[in-house]
């Protein structure tokens, strides 16, 4: 089964604390996401990447950065956390993108407060 | 992408049959549906896909009408276990594009 693997599960910053959220896949797949979930938006992409060091802003990219400096492994960074970045982050992983119906696996996602 | 419609909201009653409909009128000849679900405190996971034939699999059934301007996931036999959030989503597969973009789906809740 596919894995992909989020390495906290509930953290909590405080404004301006440089924030890294890890994840790992262990598939081998090409492409990995960065999602924000928040009440009543439902999911917004932050951030995905195709390729080890290649990376695309999403529909909300502001105030985020990630590195992907391995195929597996593909990190978000909040640079100066504030308190409208708290939210449910979501880490997702897909074979070649999602052509042909391929599908996209998520993690369990990490609860980031920011005080 | 394509926009696609669905109900804010469902209610089922335990090991009944469920109809979650999506519309997507401006679909395209190349976008594949995808259902995805996400259940409480979980990541969405991957339910079904389908380009123009209906599709089952051992979660759900996905019925897709002839213009495709529509489509219906369905759960035969409703579980507490099946009360989660429902994605539908379009993806062009023809183009280079590598995301989905989650709409903000339809919550079904099941009462015994």
């Amino acid at each position: 089964d596919v894995k992909v693997t989020q390495s906290s599960r509930y953290l909590v910053k405080r404004t301006g604390e440089k924030v890294f959220l890890e994840c790992v896949q262990d598939m081998d797949h090409e492409n990995m996401f960065w999602y924000r979930q928040d009440p009543g938006l439902g999911l917004r992409l932050i951030y995905f990447s195709y390729d080890v060091k290649m990376k695309e802003k999403g529909d909300i990219p502001e105030g985020y950065s990630v590195s992907r400096e391995k195929k597996e492994r593909f990190s978000l960074i909040l640079e100066s956390a504030s308190t409208n970045q708290t939210s449910m982050y979501l880490c997702a992983s897909s074979r070649q993108g999602v052509i042909s119906g391929n599908t996209i696996y998520f993690g369990e996602g990490s609860w980031l407060t920011v005080v | 992408d394509a926009k696609t419609t669905q109900p804010n909201s469902m209610e089922s009653n335990e090991e009944e049959p469920v109809h979650l409909p999506c519309n997507h009128s401006t679909i395209s000849g190349t976008d594949y549906i995808h259902w995805y679900r996400q259940l409480p405190s979980q990541g969405p996971e991957y339910v079904i896909h389908g380009l123009t034939s209906n599709v089952n699999n051992r979660m759900a059934s996905l019925a897709i009408a002839e213009d495709r301007k529509s489509s219906t996931l369905i759960l035969h036999r409703a579980t507490l276990r099946d009360a989660a959030v429902y994605y539908c989503i379009l993806r062009d597969y023809s183009n280079s594009g590598y995301a989905l973009n989650f709409g903000k789906g339809t919550s079904l809740l099941v009462t015994p």
